[in-house]
């Protein structure tokens, strides 16, 4: 069964860091994965979806993220953080049947000047 | 271009009662989704639908029904309320294929009292 673990439910940066937030993901077949970003009061948003076409992914507002077989990862990073990429993002990997998204716990992504 | 449109946004409810959730969509998606997202827990899928007049359980169904009588809509409901569907609901819908996005409407915050 496809599953997605998201390391850290909360991570905490200065303005101008580098964002790492981590996703593992596990599955019987080639895995298909995104990230998704949650802004306060809001719907999900795609950030970046992973296909198998290219191992590093670039999606909107500055953020990117790599595919890596070996280590069952797909981190999202953001080399620069702004106050405005505070929110909540989740990983989710496409059920082996492509019926529905299996999403992680979520992680807090908190922004201080 | 309204994209998924929910209905309500907001309600309160007695424990007992019932409601139906609405989503629409005007994106010609075959598949449609219910998540329910609880702090700390991600997004766990309820039901889907990957066409007019079928509907199907996700991870946690009990306590809920669903209709897909037409193409564009997806209906939630909760036959009698407890505490515990106390949640933000979203509804998501996408294309039928496995690398596809889904997505979201604004979601719906529900209390159960």
């Amino acid at each position: 069964a496809q599953s997605v673990t998201q390391l850290g439910s909360h991570v905490s940066v200065s303005e101008g860091a580098l964002v790492l937030l981590r996703c593992n993901y596990s599955s019987s077949v080639p895995p298909y994965l995104f990230w998704y970003v949650q802004y306060p009061n809001q719907g999900l948003q795609l950030l970046l979806k992973y296909t198998s076409a290219a191992t590093l992914v670039k999606g909107i507002n500055g953020f990117e993220a790599e595919f890596k077989k070996s280590e069952t990862s797909f981190h999202l990073t953001k080399p620069s953080a702004h106050m405005s990429d505070a929110a909540e993002y989740f990983c989710a990997v496409s059920d082996q049947a492509g019926t529905a998204l299996i999403f992680g716990k979520g992680t807090t992504l908190s922004v201080s000047s | 271009n309204a994209g998924v449109t929910q209905t309500p946004k907001f309600r309160v409810l007695k424990t007992g009662q019932s409601m139906t959730l609405l989503c629409a969509q005007d994106m010609n998606h075959e598949y449609m989704y219910w998540y329910r997202q609880d702090p700390g827990m991600g997004l766990r899928l309820i039901h889907y639908s990957v066409g007019e007049g079928t509907t199907a359980k996700g991870e946690v169904p009990d306590g809920y029904n669903v209709s897909r009588l037409k193409k564009q809509n997806f209906l939630l409901g909760l036959e009698s309320a407890a505490p515990s569907q106390t949640s933000v609901y979203f509804c998501a819908s996408s294309y039928p294929n496995r690398g596809t996005e889904a997505f979201f409407g604004q979601g719906t915050r529900l209390t159960v009292v």
